[in-house]
């Protein structure tokens, strides 16, 4: 079964500052995806990576996808109180089967 | 367009019953899979339907199965409910393969 690590699992930072959310995976897969998900809600899609090498951006948010270290990163710069969330990165294992990351849980401090 | 929508929303059973969740897929996506999110874990992928025939299945006991209709509406069922199967049940639907998937809000189950 495919293993998908997030890393760090809590992260709270200062408006302002810049930080990595990680996401590694352990099979072969060129889809990845990352969510964002509030308190008591469903998922919201935030990038669609599919190819090595693929960068997206929106906002404050940079996601890129390494397929060969079957590795994501989630990006963030000057982050503001809005961000705070948690976060899911899911590969697609093949044909929408998606295997979801145990999230980061985002606390952006004003 | 109307999106992915579950019912109900929040249910209460005891151990050992039986529970039928629904899902209406957004218009356009034949593909829909189940997702039972524990309180603070990820979604687990419990299986996918597509055209009406199981696509694939995770790690989840048989008491755990589905059906998806002409429609592609779908439904979960859960045979023998245990105190662990307490979760927040997610469907959600796409429009095809490399596509997002996009989630209902989902049905929160508590088991007393």
């Amino acid at each position: 079964e495919l293993k998908v690590e997030q890393n760090p699992l809590f992260l709270s930072m200062q408006e302002g500052k810049n930080y990595t959310i990680y996401c590694n995976y352990s099979t072969t897969s060129d889809r990845l995806y990352w969510y964002r998900q509030d308190p008591g809600k469903s998922l919201e899609s935030l990038f669609v990576l599919l190819s090595n090498g693929a960068v997206k951006q929106e906002g404050r948010l940079m996601a890129s996808l390494d397929t060969k270290a079957r590795l994501s990163t989630l990006h963030i710069t000057a982050a503001v109180h809005d961000l705070s969330a948690t976060y899911f990165c899911a590969v697609d294992s093949g044909f929408n089967k998606f295997y979801f990351g145990s999230g980061t849980k985002l606390n952006v401090k004003p | 367009e109307t999106g992915v929508t579950q019912s109900p929303t929040h249910l209460i059973k005891t151990r050992g019953q039986q529970v039928t969740l629904r899902c209406s897929s957004q218009s356009g996506h034949n593909t829909v899979s189940w997702y039972q999110q524990a309180l603070g874990q990820g979604p687990q992928f419990i299986f996918q339907y597509y055209r009406e025939e199981e696509n694939g299945r995770g790690n989840f006991p048989p008491r755990f199965s589905g059906l998806q209709f002409p429609n592609y509406s779908s439904e979960l069922n859960v045979n023998a409910l245990e105190l662990d199967d307490s979760a927040l049940y997610l469907c959600a639907s796409s429009p095809g393969v490399g596509q997002p998937q996009h989630f209902g809000d989902g049905t929160r189950l508590s088991i007393l």
